[in-house]
């Protein structure tokens, strides 16, 4: 089974900053990997599909890099609805899919 | 674009079993995959489970084996989650989501998630 780790499990960061979070699979998975953002209380939502692609009206402050087994998602200056969790996602074995275990956000 | 509506909050009793439904409405159902997720309280999104209706067969994962079914109908446009065996562990919010059969493999429209409590 492909296994996911994000890093860091948790970060501290204020209005404005430049956040970076990765996600690290235990094989090769090309770039088939989706990332999504979690507000408290909310269902998931869809950021990025197929590692590079933003999905539909997810603004271009959020960026992807990576490819094969190291995958990093950044939120260029955060707003205040960033402040929540982030999970990646693999589609790799699909349609067998896994999840990072999530990195959260939150205020400074 | 679909939405998906699911059923309620349940209590369950250690042992039993839940199912728990999830109605999609705009968009064409047998051609759209939809999944089940889960979230106990306060940890990370795990994957149950999903079927492509359309092609009928669903999948699992080795920790659910033996202990999920996921179906849907078509008539109803109605996908279900039953999970068996209930434990205390099991309370979480259970979400479906959904993506296009045919499009990019991620789920971008997703239920509203229904409260499960095993006590």
């Amino acid at each position: 089974d492909i296994q996911l780790t994000q890093s860091p499990s948790s970060l501290s960061a204020s209005v404005g900053d430049f956040v970076t979070i990765t996600c690290r699979a235990t094989q090769s998975i090309s770039a088939y990997l989706n990332w999504y953002r979690q507000r408290p209380g909310q269902a998931p939502e869809l950021l990025i599909y197929a590692g590079y692609t933003l999905h539909t009206g997810v603004p271009s402050r959020f960026g992807v890099s990576g490819s094969g087994t190291e995958f990093a998602l950044t939120i260029s200056s955060l707003e205040p609805e960033d402040f929540a969790t982030y999970y990646c996602q693999q589609t790799y074995t699909s349609p067998l899919y896994t999840f990072g275990q999530g990195t959260k956000v939150e205020i400074k | 674009q679909v939405q998906l509506v699911q059923s309620g909050a349940e209590v369950k009793k250690p042992g039993s079993s839940v199912k728990v439904s999830c109605k999609a409405s705009g968009g064409t159902f047998n051609t759209y995959a939809v999944t089940w997720v889960r979230q106990a309280p306060g940890q990370g999104l795990e994957w149950m489970g999903g079927i492509t209706p359309i092609y009928g067969t669903p999948h699992y994962p080795q920790s659910f084996r033996g202990r999920v079914s996921i179906t849907a109908d078509e008539s109803s446009t109605t996908a279900y989650m039953e999970l068996n065996r209930l434990t205390a562990d099991d309370t979480a919010v259970y979400y479906c989501a959904s993506r296009a059969a045919y499009g990019f493999d991620a789920f971008d429209t997703w239920g509203q998630g229904t409260m499960v409590t095993v006590s």
